[in-house]
């Protein structure tokens, strides 16, 4: 089956700026999770949407927000961005049959700020 | 407090050698704990998973070892080849309820020609 796809896969865009990151799930997982990863760092969690309600939140301000639909597939926003918002941005999905909490994740935006 | 520490944090080695890349975990009540493979700009790939019960587990070239009463876990790259270069992440994670997952800041792997 098809594994989880993002897009855009890439954007530039310039300071005060907002942006919309799209994910859709592997089919059947209902459990989408957001990550930032910036160059040197590792993965900073999000957010992670279960059933269109926010489930987790990380330790983000306010104007990184995120939703899910009805069918699983997210989208992140960020708002008045800064050029500390550049970054890798990273969705997975998570589903029931393994039972084991694997995650498996997209390819990633990548979101450069100006 | 939850934690994943992993070592070293980046390492260079030659193509055709091995290397030993470790994963120390202080996460409780612990359920699994899985490798990732990153290439540079791609998103992870899982490349093993281990239980409480195992202790190697093996994935062609790559072989990952779990001491859960140390709390460590190492993953082994045997006849490192030039495509190896990448992050590895090592993954814990926790079952209370639901799945609280804990990433290590990941050991970058450069191998050369």
């Amino acid at each position: 089956k098809a594994g989880v796809t993002q897009t855009p896969r890439y954007l530039i865009k310039t300071r005060g700026q907002q942006v919309t990151l799209s994910c859709s799930p592997i089919s059947g997982h209902r459990s989408v999770s957001w990550y930032q990863q910036t160059p040197g760092q590792g993965l900073q969690f999000l957010f992670e949407y279960f059933s269109e309600t926010q489930r987790n939140k990380g330790n983000f301000p306010g104007r990184f927000s995120g939703r899910q639909f009805s069918n699983s597939r997210s989208e992140m926003n960020v708002s008045t961005l800064e050029l500390g918002d550049s970054a890798l941005y990273l969705c997975a999905s998570k589903g029931r049959e393994t039972n084991t909490g694997e995650l498996f994740f997209g390819e990633g935006s990548r979101l450069t700020v100006l | 407090k939850n934690q994943v520490e992993q070592s070293p944090q980046s390492l260079i080695i030659l193509e055709g050698k091995n290397c030993t890349l470790q994963c120390n975990y202080t996460v409780s009540p612990f359920s699994n704990l899985r490798w990732y493979k990153q290439d540079t700009g791609r998103g992870p790939v899982s490349l093993t998973i281990m239980t409480f019960s195992e202790n190697t587990k093996s994935n062609g070239r790559y072989t990952a070892t779990l001491d859960a009463d140390t709390k460590q876990s190492s993953l082994h790259i045997t006849a490192s080849q030039l495509s190896d270069s990448a992050s590895y992440i090592c993954v814990v994670i926790s079952q209370t309820g639901g799945f609280k997952t804990i990433f290590g800041a990941g050991t970058r792997l450069f191998v050369k020609a």
